[in-house]
């Protein structure tokens, strides 16, 4: 069973340059999410959706984030403009539909941004 | 927000047996505790799930009292590449919450 594929693995820019990030998940799985990780932290949840449906955004900064799951499947994650403290790791996970809680979570090998 | 509380870091040896305890007092009735391991460079990888009592599978037990308020991860015998991070998460209906995890450091 392929993983979840994330591209690009690193990328670096100016502060105030856009980028974007893109995911694709574990066939079949129905739950996807997007995590950002800070060096020395734990991963802080993004956004997350089900099928192409936002579940939770609470976290996200949504004046220069934006992530969208067209057709269920693929995802992309866009910040624009992005700042010197957005560079982290941004890892995306997804997850089969299973009864509340009750879920593993795949992760991706990640994309780490470095805003200069 | 499920909170979990869980030591910074731990240090072991070889061959020996590791237990991270979580707490997590907010714990609601239809969460559940999940263990993840994460090596630098990697994201996190699934370890273990339970609700109540003891989980076990090939790769470590997860231990759950009654109350539900605190869980511990037991890793039997561990080698040099179990060095990693370790999370507690609490899964369920609220955001997920991974914390600053637990940077086991494992001594030959």
């Amino acid at each position: 069973e392929a993983g979840v594929a994330q591209s690009p693995r690193y990328k670096i820019i100016e502060k105030r340059q856009s980028v974007a990030f893109w995911c694709n998940p574990i066939s079949g799985h129905a739950t996807l999410y997007w995590y950002q990780q800070i060096l020395g932290q734990g991963p802080k949840l993004l956004i997350q959706f089900q099928n192409n449906g936002v579940v939770d955004d609470s976290q996200l900064p949504k004046d220069r984030f934006s992530a969208e799951r067209l057709k269920g499947v693929d995802s992309t994650l866009k910040i624009q403009p992005a700042k010197l403290e957005d560079s982290a790791v941004y890892l995306c996970a997804s997850s089969p539909l299973r009864d509340l809680g009750d879920y593993e979570q795949y992760f991706g090998p990640g994309t780490r941004l470095t805003v200069t | 927000l499920a909170k979990t509380t869980q030591p910074i870091s731990m240090d072991s040896y070889e061959g020996q047996e590791v237990n991270i305890t979580c707490s997590h007092n907010n714990i609601a009735t239809n969460d559940y505790i999940t263990w993840y391991q994460q090596f630098p460079s990697q994201g996190p990888r699934f370890i273990i799930q339970g609700y109540k009592t003891k989980v076990t599978n090939e790769v470590a037990s997860l231990f759950i009292p009654a109350d539900r308020k605190s869980s511990t991860l037991s890793l039997p015998r561990v080698s040099l590449s179990d060095t990693a991070v370790y999370y507690c998460l609490v899964t369920g209906r609220r955001a997920l919450t991974f914390g600053s995890g637990t940077r086991l450091q494992v001594q030959p």
